[in-house]
């Protein structure tokens, strides 16, 4: 069935650092991953998307690569700033729906100053 | 140009009882999606509104139930509530069913 996974739950992370987050989904037909921020009662935010016809793509400081074989996909944060504090998610869509997405768990980056 | 809102932002109902949630989309979008957001957990897929019709369901009974209004306005309507149906309903705006979802801020439901 449709699944994404989620790794890892909590990142902390020092400022400046970088930080990486990584999904993997089980339906081979997916074809859309976007991202999402939540910050602390708020609406999640699209931050940045792939589809399954490019490898990777950047914008400015975040950066997701997929690698449609291994079926994963990973979300990097550069040069971290405290205001990158946020739980994350990843999400596919999944291969025979026009917009359902499937979304990971989360993952709570905290970043120290 | 407006975002993604949503009618009302906190919602107290007993269980038994049915209520109404209300989603506007961004301006220029014509589809809407539902999840349900239990603490600490990603959204879960409800379902979706395009062209005046559910288009996609997920793994929810049939105490849930929504509309799409003409001008692509949404309701979310869930019957008999149950405890565990407290959660943040999201509602997330696009063009055309695969385009990019914008959400809105949510309506947070107690059930008591």
């Amino acid at each position: 069935g449709e699944n994404v996974e989620q790794h890892p739950s909590t990142l902390s992370v020092q400022e400046g650092d970088s930080a990486v987050i990584k999904c993997t989904y089980s339906d081979s037909a997916s074809n859309y991953f976007p991202w999402y921020k939540q910050e602390l009662g708020k609406r999640p935010q699209l931050i940045i998307d792939i589809r399954s016809n490019v490898g990777e793509k950047k914008d400015q400081r975040i950066a997701v690569t997929l690698n449609k074989t291994a079926k994963h996909f990973s979300l990097h944060i550069t040069e971290t700033q405290p205001e990158d504090s946020a739980v994350y998610f990843c999400a596919a869509r999944v291969g025979d729906s026009w917009g359902k997405l499937q979304f990971g768990a989360g993952t709570q980056v905290v970043v120290t100053p | 140009d407006a975002g993604v809102t949503q009618s009302p932002t906190h919602l107290i109902k007993t269980r038994g009882q049915q209520v109404t949630l209300r989603c506007s989309p961004k301006s220029g979008h014509d589809t809407v999606s539902w999840y349900q957001q239990a603490l600490g957990q990603g959204p879960q897929f409800i379902f979706q509104y395009y062209e005046e019709e559910e288009r996609q369901r997920g793994n929810f009974p049939d105490r849930f139930s929504g509309h799409q209004f003409p001008n692509y306005s949404s309701e979310l309507n869930v019957n008999a509530l149950l405890l565990g149906d407290s959660a943040l309903y999201l509602c997330a705006s696009s063009f055309t069913q695969g385009g990019e979802q914008y959400f809105g801020p949510g309506t947070r439901l107690t059930v008591t």
